[in-house]
């Protein structure tokens, strides 16, 4: 059971637009992650939000989670090829905490 | 080194052989994770190891996967008679604090 989903699934861009990813899912968080990954690698971590309706700006990235904290969101403003990776969201669950349950991911291609 | 060290980065082995996959944390840090990650998609709880408690092993997906933490720090993860779709990218990542996961670069199974 997918208790996280991503949409979309695989994006291609232009340099210069913006961009909204998804992460949904009908169960509460105590917190949502942002991670993103590139080939060969681990993911890496972007952000944690831990608040209802929690904003945070990381550059041209912001992420949202939402007020009752089931979803999140990561908006990409003026996107550079060096975006390009895979981005995940990961939930940390009521009952146990130290278990992230990962979303399938958004992979993104931002073309010069 | 000061990240998460995972060998063999790649492995290679014949259908119904035990495998070993090794990580080692980042210094200090008192919890370890296994994850599994398939052709590109999210990842996969599999296991986690929190000092000296009892591991969480409810991700682990049969009982030819077992892993161990000797000494609080390096962890083996063995998966025995391994089928092929054990194919995928283990994960290990270590956190000092409960939601802040860094990631090894992983270690690539192919069961032929």
């Amino acid at each position: 059971t997918q208790l996280l989903e991503q949409s979309p699934q695989f994006l291609s861009i232009q340099e210069g637009e913006n961009l909204t990813v998804y992460c949904n899912s009908s169960s509460v968080f105590s917190s949502l992650q942002w991670y993103r990954q590139e080939p060969g690698e681990g993911p890496v971590l972007l952000v944690t939000v831990v608040t209802g309706g929690e904003v945070k700006k990381l550059k041209r990235l912001t992420f949202q989670f939402g007020d009752a904290r089931k979803d999140s969101s990561l908006h990409i403003t003026a996107a550079q090829p060096g975006d390009t990776g895979l981005y995940l969201c990961a939930g940390a669950k009521l009952d146990s905490s130290y278990k992230l349950i990962f979303g399938s991911g958004t992979r993104l291609l931002v073309r010069p | 080194g000061a990240g998460v060290s995972q060998s063999p980065s790649n492995k290679v082995t014949e259908k119904g052989k035990d495998v070993e996959l090794r990580c080692d944390p980042i210094s200090g840090h008192t919890a370890l994770y296994w994850y599994r990650q398939s052709l590109g998609q999210g990842l996969e709880f599999l296991i986690y190891f929190q000092g000296n408690s009892a591991p969480d092993k409810s991700g682990l997906p049969s009982d030819r996967f077992s892993a161990e933490r000797t000494g609080g720090s390096v962890s083996t993860l063995t998966i025995q008679r391994t089928q092929q779709e054990d194919s995928a990218v283990y994960l290990c990542a270590s956190s000092l604090t409960v939601g802040e996961l860094f990631f090894g670069e992983g270690s690539r199974l192919t069961v032929l």
